[in-house]
Parts: structure tokens; sequence; C-alpha cells
């Protein structure tokens, strides 16, 4: 159980063209979904808390315009960026929260994707 | 937004030895989890220690938490080959997962 799977686990898009990222729990619904980006031999930078049904919380420095997250469901989150550029190529991992867990359990990752930016 | 500090940076071994890294965190937190990664793949979850707890074991792993000076440490036992990876603590901050910049693994058989 607790499976979270992302689709693309790669892509490659041309500079000016915007790229959608999906992120589902498979098993279990998730109010709270977790955005983060890693850059190649660096930790995991959380991007953004993606609500169902609200907006999404995004961290300092992160262009809400740039990274657009929808939650329409209590099983998908999308991270769509927008307009990318080379220096938006990244690996990409989103993370979910079990509604029904309690508060601070662990958070189950998807498998992440590799964005590539001509 | 990262938490904190992972120490060492790479750490090298022969298998059978034991492995620790060390983590520190910057502000109060909820619980303290680590996780694994190889190379370009996703996160796997290893172990979670609450803030009220002092230590924890889970198989070969043990993660002890010190949370008056804001620091863990994971304890790999009798390495093995398979052990080669990223590991890198989580603190939990209310909802969020903040990660400390990880320690690289590297275990020589």
């Amino acid at each position: 159980g607790a499976v979270v799977s992302q689709h693309p686990s790669w892509v490659i898009c041309k500079s000016g063209t915007s790229v959608k990222i999906e992120c589902r729990s498979l098993d279990f619904q998730a109010t709270t979904m977790f955005w983060y980006r890693q850059f190649p031999k660096q930790s995991l930078m959380l991007m953004a808390t993606s609500n169902e049904g609200s907006k999404a919380t995004y961290e300092q420095g992160v262009e809400k315009d740039k990274f657009l997250i929808n939650h329409a469901s209590l099983t998908l989150s999308t991270l769509t960026v927008t307009s990318a550029h080379p220096e938006d190529s990244s690996f990409y991992i989103c993370s979910a929260r079990d509604s029904d867990k309690l508060y601070g359990s662990e958070q189950y990752f998807g498998p992440g994707t590799r964005l590539t930016v001509t | 937004s990262q938490q904190g500090e992972e120490d060492p940076q790479a750490l090298s071994i022969q298998e059978g030895e034991n492995a620790t890294m060390n983590c520190s965190y910057k502000t109060s937190i909820n619980n303290l989890q680590w996780y694994r990664q190889n190379s370009g793949r996703g996160l796997v979850h290893l172990i979670l220690i609450r803030s009220n707890e002092r230590e924890k074991h889970s198989g070969r792993l043990r993660v002890t938490l010190d949370t008056s000076k804001k620091s863990s440490s994971l304890l790999i036992t009798a390495s093995r080959a398979a052990d080669t990876a990223s590991y890198f603590c989580a603190s939990g901050r209310g909802t969020a997962l903040i990660f400390g910049k990880g320690t690289t693994l590297s275990v020589s058989s």
C-alpha cells in the first residue's frame, strides 16, 4: 500500500514550452501533497505544499506563476512548469500524506520526474 | 528552505563495517525521518523518530535523536554493497518535510 506515482518519469521539452507533471496517490487519499525539486548531487528543496480544493502554499523564492500547482482531487496534484527555461531542468519529486493517518506521520514519495529543457 | 547540515557529506567504507551519519536541524520539530535515495531514483522511507523519542531501531538501522542539540544520527550496522546510496534526514515542520543536504555512502565489497 501507500504508493505514489508520477507521470511522466522523464520529459524533454524546448525552451518556452510548458510541461505538466502529475502526482497520484494510488491507494490512499491525500489532502496534502508536496512538490520538491532536486538538482544533481544536491538535496531536495521544498517548492510548495499542495492542498486539495485550495491554493497551493509556495516556499519563499518559488515563483507561483512559473510553477502552477493544481490539486483538484484527493488523489491527484499537478505541477505545470510554464515557459520552461534550461535552468528549470531538474528532478521534480512529489510526496503525499495519507489523510487518514495521524498528524506528523511519514510521507510517501513518488519516483520523480526528470525534466530537461533544451 | 533546507533545514540543516549532514555530516559527513561523503563516506566510503568496506562491507561489514558500520556507517554513521549525523544530521543537525535548526527549528523545533514534530519528528525526524531518514530517507534513502539511489542515484537518480525516488526516495525510500527508512525510519521515523518522534520528538519525544531518543532512540529507535529497525533491522540494521539505529537512529538517535537529541532535541537539546537539535541533532540526529543514523547508524547502519554490518553494511552491504547494496547500502550504497545517498541518505537524507528530514525534519517534520508542521506537515512539510525539510531535508538536510545528505550523506553519500559508498560500500565496497
